[in-house]
């Protein structure tokens, strides 16, 4: 089954405890992005990736890390987490810059 | 002003009934266009692309209008199951031909 996959679903973390989640596509796709969903502020997109080893920055990039090692793994990578980093996480990719984004299906992050 | 703008709602209808959605961006030069379906805490799952001629699926209606530019989708005999939030999506024209999401529109179907 074409799809792709994030894990944690959810996470509880303290302030400054770094963490990773994962993201991993099987569709062969290219391009990978992260975004983020707040309540009223819609999808932002936070880190785009559109080839293994070719990452950028998007919307809201501050306090986030990423990497593409790999062509299916994209992971998200939060180095001293903070309280407003609280949020609904989606990593998505693509086949092609015309593309539909296809979801995983997400990862509820808690910092206190 | 937002790319990418849609009424919140919620709105209420009953089953059976027609409703409309319209989302408005400010790009021109945007290129795809986008309709997708979020249930509460849920992945967004693609509902329908929309084309320059206006596309059909089903129940499903999508229009796109260059000039004004917006895009609406349109319901008709809603089921309680179209109960969501549905999202207009636009690229922003560049290199990445990044897809910017408005906020969503609710959509509450009873019986």
């Amino acid at each position: 089954e074409a799809q792709v996959t994030q894990n944690p679903r959810y996470l509880i973390t303290v302030t400054g405890k770094k963490l990773t989640v994962t993201c991993s596509q099987n569709m062969n796709h290219e391009y990978m992005s992260w975004y983020r969903q707040d309540p009223g502020l819609g999808l932002r997109q936070i880190y785009y990736s559109m080839n293994v080893e070719v990452t950028d920055k998007g919307d809201v990039p501050e306090g986030y890390k990423v990497s593409r090692k790999e062509k299916r793994n994209f992971p998200l990578i939060l180095e001293s987490p903070s309280p407003n980093q609280t949020s609904l996480y989606f990593c998505a990719s693509r086949t092609g810059l015309n593309s539909p984004l296809h979801f995983g299906n997400g990862t509820r992050l808690t910092v206190t | 002003r937002k790319e990418v703008e849609q009424d919140p709602g919620p709105f209420n209808v009953p089953e059976g009934a027609t409703v409309a959605f319209n989302c408005t961006y400010s790009n021109s030069a945007s290129q795809s266009f986008f309709w997708y379906r979020q249930d509460c805490r849920k992945e967004p799952k693609l509902l329908m692309s929309v084309y320059s001629s206006g596309n059909e699926d089903g129940r499903f209606t999508a229009q796109l209008n260059r000039a004004s530019q917006y895009i609406s989708l349109l319901i008709r005999d809603s089921k309680l199951s179209d109960s969501a939030t549905y999202l207009c999506v636009v690229s922003r024209s560049g290199g990445y031909n990044k897809l910017i999401f408005g906020a969503g529109t609710r959509l509450a179907v009873h019986p």
